[in-house]
């Protein structure tokens, strides 16, 4: 398996554009997750799916980020408009449950900077 | 990451054994996990360990967990220079095992 794919895996744009990252979690793998990673805040869930379905957006850090999975093989997270303080990194991740284990597999990430 | 606590940094010899200690809060969490992160890098799984259990060990890995002090730590036996990078910790919590982790802790191995 080629694992979780994320595209781009680099993204400089200027403040106020709006930005979409990808993801293409591991085939059937049926919950999905997207992580920001900060020097200041380290890593935090942002959102995850459950069979293509948001579960808890709780993460999200305001309206103008938005996250979709139109189908079992991809989602987007995207964020309109952008804005300095977005720059991060952020992961996609999959896990498929295997009793009571839900082992998470990460994407390289996507290195987002705003100017 | 603030409920998961990790020391920040390690510094080991080649050869030695590495320790990376974490507390973590939630006394409900089932599993616990230990990721590794290279530079560049997304994080890559190590290991885990159900919660029921006191040790696991997997070649060169050796998990411990102390429930009732709600610590766990990672052991590296003959640390080599390519085990250096961030190690995180974190537990699983929820329905769908959501993740919280520990800020990670840079183990550099000096030759």
């Amino acid at each position: 398996d080629a694992g979780v794919i994320q595209s781009p895996r680099h993204e400089v744009t200027e403040m106020g554009q709006e930005v979409t990252l990808r993801c293409k979690p591991i085939s059937g793998h049926d919950y999905l997750f997207w992580y920001r990673q900060t020097m200041m805040r380290g890593l935090e869930l942002l959102i995850y799916f459950n069979n293509n379905v948001p579960i808890d957006d709780s993460g999200m850090p305001e309206d103008r980020f938005s996250a979709k999975m139109p189908n079992a093989s991809f989602s987007t997270l995207k964020i309109q408009p952008s804005e300095p303080r977005d720059s991060a990194v952020y992961f996609c991740a999959s896990s498929l449950r295997k009793g009571g284990n839900y082992e998470q597999y990460f994407g390289p990430g996507t290195r987002l900077t705003v100017t | 990451g603030e409920d998961v606590e990790q020391s920040l940094f390690l510094s080991v010899r080649e050869g030695d054994s590495s320790v990376i200690n974490c507390t973590y809060t939630d006394s409900s969490s089932t599993y616990l996990y230990w990721y590794k992160q290279e530079p560049g890098a997304g994080l890559q799984l190590l290991t885990y360990i159900f919660s029921n259990m006191d040790m696991k060990q997997d070649q060169r890995l050796t998990v411990l967990l102390n429930k009732k002090d709600k610590h766990l730590s990672l052991r590296i036996a003959d640390t080599q220079t390519g085990d250096s990078a961030i190690y995180f910790c974190a537990e699983s919590r929820g329905s769908a095992r959501q993740l919280t982790f520990g800020s990670g802790t840079q183990l550099t191995v000096l030759p």
